[in-house]
């Protein structure tokens, strides 16, 4: 039972490029999430997918998009890279979106971006 | 901005000691969380605890709410080496649908 799989899980971009993060997960969770952390901070939310076919920004969507390709997984993506955008990506997974949920979290995405 | 906070930032004892972690919150909440992160991993869910409880247990974890104070407290008994990660709270955020909001976590070195 593999969780939540994260792919890549390091990556070195330059400024201007764009990437996608893959997420998905075997739990047939209904919610997914999108993280960053940054270095002795806690995790902030980018965007979120309370179902298949639904997508909600969180506190910092600015310069990424998220598409729910199906229940099972949920890309982010960087059109543009920027240097602030260097961080460590999770994505985490819930039965059910907020409330009483825990969320279950693939290992991360290392992004550096020069 | 961060609906918890938790205090100390950092903590170092030694294996056989209790290690106390502390969250503060700002607003009301129904629920709140605690995580552990190994290094270089995820989160991993420890426990939960309802607003109408007071404290929770799991196995050498004992939770503490304390809704008047807006605060509660993770304790973990007879510490190992392996309890060596960071520790964050989480409360569901009442603007974005209950999302989780996440602490800066507290950053646990257990010495063997």
């Amino acid at each position: 039972n593999a969780g939540v799989t994260q792919t890549p899980k390091f990556q070195v971009l330059k400024t201007g490029q764009s990437m996608t993060l893959q997420c998905a997960q075997d739990m047939n969770h209904n919610s997914m999430y999108w993280y960053r952390q940054d270095p002795g901070m806690g995790l902030r939310l980018i965007y979120y997918s309370a179902s298949e076919g639904t997508t909600d920004k969180g506190e910092v969507p600015n310069g990424y998009n998220v598409s729910r390709l199906n229940k099972r997984e949920f890309s982010l993506r960087l059109e543009s890279a920027a240097p602030s955008q260097t961080s460590v990506y999770f994505c985490a997974s819930s039965e059910q979106a907020g409330r009483y949920q825990p969320q279950h979290f693939g290992d991360g995405t290392r992004l550096s971006i020069l | 901005s961060q609906q918890g906070e938790e205090d100390p930032q950092a903590l170092s004892i030694q294996e056989g000691e209790n290690a106390t972690m502390n969250c503060s919150y700002k607003t009301s909440i129904n629920n709140l969380q605690w995580y552990r992160q190994n290094s270089g991993r995820g989160l991993v869910h420890l426990i939960l605890i309802r607003s109408n409880e007071r404290e929770k247990h799991s196995g050498r974890l004992r939770v503490t709410l304390d809704t008047s104070k807006k605060s509660s407290s993770l304790l973990i008994t007879a510490s190992r080496a392996a309890d060596t990660a960071s520790y964050f709270c989480a409360t569901p955020n009442n603007n974005a649908g209950n999302m989780l909001t996440f602490g800066g976590g507290t950053r646990l070195m257990v010495k063997p």
